[in-house]
């Protein structure tokens, strides 16, 4: 049972706005702002999209936006294109100075 | 440019022994801190465990899963991580991604290898 909560599927139509929920607790995305965010295509290795809650690394789309509030972060992903469907996970650094993953959200686009 | 290549998986029974290894290149490996994080088959991401550069004291962190049957270590001179796996249960059945943790600070995932596929069946 992964430690941080993701809904399993969202989906939008091109051009729309979606956001995709992680939800954690205090011991983890509650207590740090030590989240990420990860997008994975089949039979790839993930990409890191977002760090430290909101930052983008160098070559990522500025379509895509992280937040946090309380123990729920929260990645936006905004004018969807076809090329944005396929799985992101969220990941947060614990106290137990570990990492918890979440369980993957597969994005559609309609 | 980046490249982190594992190797190392295989089929193997429950309750044998299997060591990955993870030959990284494009960095400086000696300053690298590296992780290994897995994926079962049709399921998500999970984290291993992570190994600190010897400069910074080269300790381990390790997921509950995994702790006290999975052993990391490096060899800078060869800029290779290795992750030996020991007790093998049919649950480790993933594959394996070798990572650095390229920001200071190492706390993400920010360059992954393409992974290797350990299968634990009898």
């Amino acid at each position: 049972q992964p430690a941080l909560t993701q809904p399993a599927s969202v989906s939008g139509s091109p051009g729309q706005s979606i956001t995709i929920s992680c939800t954690g607790t205090t011991s983890d995305i509650g207590g740090y702002n030590f989240v990420s965010w990860y997008q994975q295509y089949p039979g790839k290795a993930p990409k890191l999209l977002i760090y430290d809650v909101s930052k983008r690394p160098s070559g990522v789309s500025n379509r895509f936006s992280g937040s946090k509030s309380g123990n729920t972060a929260s990645l936006t992903i905004s004018g969807l294109q076809a090329e944005d469907e396929t799985d992101y996970y969220c990941s947060s650094y614990t106290s137990s100075t570990t990492w918890v993953f979440g369980g993957g959200t597969k994005v559609t686009v309609l | 440019e980046v490249h982190l290549v594992e190797s190392g998986g295989g089929l193997v029974k429950p309750g044998e022994s299997l060591r990955l290894s993870c030959v990284g290149s494009g960095f400086i490996f000696t300053d690298a801190w590296l992780s290994w994080v897995r994926q079962a088959p049709g399921k998500g991401l999970e984290w291993v465990a992570r190994l600190k550069s010897i400069a910074s004291g080269g300790t381990v962190d390790s997921a509950a899963p995994v702790t006290g049957r999975f052993t990391l270590s490096r060899d800078d001179s060869k800029n290779t991580l290795f992750l030996q796996m020991n007790s093998l249960k049919t649950e480790d059945t993933a594959v394996y991604y070798c990572v650095w943790m390229a920001r200071a600070g190492g706390l993400y995932f920010d360059n992954w290898g393409q992974g290797t596929l350990v299968t634990v069946s009898s």
